[in-house]
């Protein structure tokens, strides 16, 4: 069964910082992955989504990377706001394609 | 364009009863998917559509949920005898299909209260 796991849990940083969230997971015979953020109470809104075969995708202040082979994805943010505060969700699809199997989340606070 | 719309967005229910959640996917979406978020977790796969059939319902809980899709687009999930534990904030996400990277895109959600 697949397993995901987001370090660190919390993460509490002054603005302006550069971070990364880190992402595993047990099985790497993946379809896809995604980063969403999801702030209180709300839904989930999908940042970036890399396929099995690429190795990073990049969408503004935010670049994620995939090592598919040791099971491992990070996501970049570059110059972080107040703005950025949310929870990360990082979850991967097996190769069914379908559905996803998420992780519990990081929760980030970006202080002004 | 619109996005997946869910309703109702909250639902306070009592113990035993019947229930019903609602998502609307993206227009020309042909998977729908739903899962159940528990507090201070990351969301848990219920079942997935392609087209009106359920391709995957092996997350559902047990015999008391049951979703269905009958023309390929409209979804809604039914809970009966509602408990307690099925508390929960209920996502849809729907996706075009995997032709491509089959993004998934979600809804607000439901919360769900059972007293």
């Amino acid at each position: 069964k697949q397993e995901v796991t987001q370090i660190p849990a919390a993460l509490s940083v002054p603005e302006g910082e550069n971070l990364v969230l880190n992402c595993s997971f047990t099985d790497s015979a993946i379809y896809n992955l995604q980063w969403f953020r999801q702030d209180p109470g709300k839904g989930l809104t999908s940042l970036l989504l890399i396929q099995s075969s690429q190795r990073e995708q990049t969408s503004g202040r935010l670049n994620a990377s995939l090592d598919k082979s040791s099971g491992r994805s990070t996501l970049y943010i570059a110059a972080s706001q107040p703005g950025d505060s949310a929870t990360y969700l990082c979850a991967v699809t097996g190769n069914s394609g379908y559905a996803l199997n998420f992780g519990k989340g990081t929760s980030l606070l970006v202080t002004p | 364009g619109a996005g997946v719309s869910q309703t109702p967005s909250n639902k306070v229910t009592e113990k035993g009863k019947y229930v019903e959640l609602r998502c609307d996917p993206i227009s020309g979406h042909t998977a729908l998917y739903w899962y159940r978020q528990s507090l201070g977790q990351g969301p848990e796969f219920l079942i997935y559509f392609q087209g009106t059939g359920a391709a995957d319902d092996s997350g559902l809980p047990n015999d008391r949920f049951f979703a269905v899709r009958p023309e390929g687009s409209v979804s809604t999930l039914k809970i009966q005898r509602t408990e307690r534990g099925d508390s929960a904030v209920y996502l849809c996400a729907s996706s075009p299909g995997l032709a491509g990277p089959n993004e998934q895109f979600f809804g607000p959600g439901t919360r769900l209260t059972v007293l």
